[in-house]
């Protein structure tokens, strides 16, 4: 069955540090994204990308970077300039029209 | 900028019928979704409008008036298992610009 894989579900990152993660998908499709999801806040972009080798800033994009370097894959690195790395990230894609995505797990991130 | 308004939170009884409301502001609107959201998992898509009118299936229908800047979503025979939070976002604006609510917290009670 296709799908999206996020991994880790959970990840625990010490202040300083950057963590990456993974986003997989198996679905073909083009575009992909990331989503930060805080309580009592709607889903935040973060980043997208549309084809391999391109990626674009969504609203909140200071302090993670993404790569593009396959279709299936498209990971996100919280750096140690992302202020409150602690939330859950979503990574979705979509074959054609934005908003009809399809979400991974997600990972829930905490600096500990 | 965009405003999407849902309430955030509502109860209702099992079988019963609930209607979720979503009202936004924005320019250049191209569609609006709703997802659902179980605690602690991924958002699952529910439905797409474009246009003006209600959109069934199943027991979900989702309805949209452009002119008003208005959606809602009603969930028919209620079970235990749409205990949810019910997300509303909209497509507008610039090339992949969708705007997520915050949100609507269904609690499904006996």
């Amino acid at each position: 069955d296709g799908g999206i894989t996020q991994s880790p579900k959970y990840l625990f990152r010490k202040e300083g540090q950057n963590v990456t993660l993974s986003c997989e998908q198996n679905l073909n499709h083009d575009a992909m994204y990331w989503y930060r999801q805080d309580p009592g806040q709607g889903l935040r972009l973060i980043y997208y990308s549309q084809i391999v080798n391109d990626f674009q800033k969504g609203d909140i994009a200071e302090g993670y970077s993404v790569s593009r370097e396959k279709k299936e894959s498209f990971p996100l690195t919280v750096t140690s300039a992302q202020k409150n790395p602690t939330a859950f990230y979503l990574c979705a894609s979509s074959i054609r029209i934005a908003g009809v995505y399809t979400f991974g797990s997600g990972t829930r991130l905490t600096v500990v | 900028g965009q405003n999407i308004d849902q309430p955030t939170e509502m109860t209702a009884t099992e079988g019963a019928i609930v209607q979720i409301n979503c009202t936004y502001q924005t320019s250049g609107f191209n569609g609006l979704f709703w997802y659902q959201q179980h605690a602690g998992e991924a958002p699952t898509f529910l439905s797409y409008n474009v246009l003006d009118g209600l959109e069934e299936k199943g027991r979900f229908s989702s309805f949209l008036s452009r002119s008003k800047g208005y959606s809602y979503l009603l969930l028919k025979e209620l079970q235990m298992k749409d205990s949810a939070s019910y997300l509303c976002a909209v497509y507008s604006g610039g090339y992949q610009k969708v705007t997520f609510g915050t949100g609507t917290k269904l609690q499904v009670i006996p």
